[in-house]
């Protein structure tokens, strides 16, 4: 079946705009993360969703970053005044989501690249 | 707090050798460890991975892993490298104390010359 889906590939903008980068997880799939990975780094986690709340945000770095699951499968990153420093690929994953969560196998998509001028 | 550590951002081996990437973690608590595969322009896709029980973990494309606890160490190996496994690899570690987030080391890029 179809994997984890992201958009856009890549998404190029000036510092101080607003962008959504949106994740459709993979069908059935009840968990729900978000990763950012600097070049030359391994991916950061930012937040988890279970169906619709968000669980653990811990990982968001400022209150310019905020993440959405309305209905409990698509997902819309959105990031606020934009800096240079956000430039990164904003990778998704989902897992089943059914108990023992920490061991579950989380599938990623393809990221999008942002790049922040 | 829990880390991962991978020794060589960049290995390269030829064509038929033994790839070995290493990995080191720290937990306080027992980890869940995790390889990845990142190829160019592609998704992370899983390896393998150790929850519990048998500390040799077999994988796909002939990778595997052992964890040994009285090491800190999950290094990944393949006997014979192929030109397909070029790619870069992450080792990651959760926890129970971790919550749900996966924490990667900073990748090691596989080099497999003919």
């Amino acid at each position: 079946g179809a994997g984890v889906s992201q958009t856009p590939s890549n998404k190029v903008t000036e510092k101080g705009k607003y962008v959504e980068l949106r994740c459709d997880p993979i069908s059935g799939h009840t968990a729900l993360y978000w990763y950012r990975q600097s070049l030359g780094q391994g991916p950061e986690f930012l937040i988890y969703f279970q169906g619709t709340g968000a669980a653990d945000d811990s990982g968001l770095p400022n209150d310019r970053f905020f993440a959405v699951r309305p209905e409990g499968s698509v997902s819309t990153l959105k990031i606020q005044r934009t800096e240079r420093g956000d430039s990164a690929v904003y990778l998704c994953a989902s897992s089943l989501g059914v108990g023992g969560l920490i061991q579950e196998t989380q599938y990623f998509g393809p990221g999008t690249r942002l790049l922040v001028l | 707090a829990q880390s991962v550590t991978q020794l060589g951002s960049h290995v390269s081996v030829s064509e038929g050798a033994l790839v070995l990437l290493r990995c080191n973690y720290s937990s306080s608590v027992p980890p869940y460890l995790f390889w990845y595969v990142q190829y160019p322009n592609q998704g992370l896709q899983l390896l393998l991975k150790y929850t519990t029980g048998a500390t040799l973990v077999k994988g796909i494309n002939g990778f595997e892993a052992e964890f040994k606890k009285s090491e800190t160490s999950f290094h990944l190996t393949k006997p014979s490298a192929h030109m397909s496994d070029a790619a870069e690899y992450f080792c990651a570690v959760s926890d129970i104390n971790s919550g749900y987030a996966l924490n990667f080391g900073k990748g090691t890029s596989l080099l497999v010359t003919p």
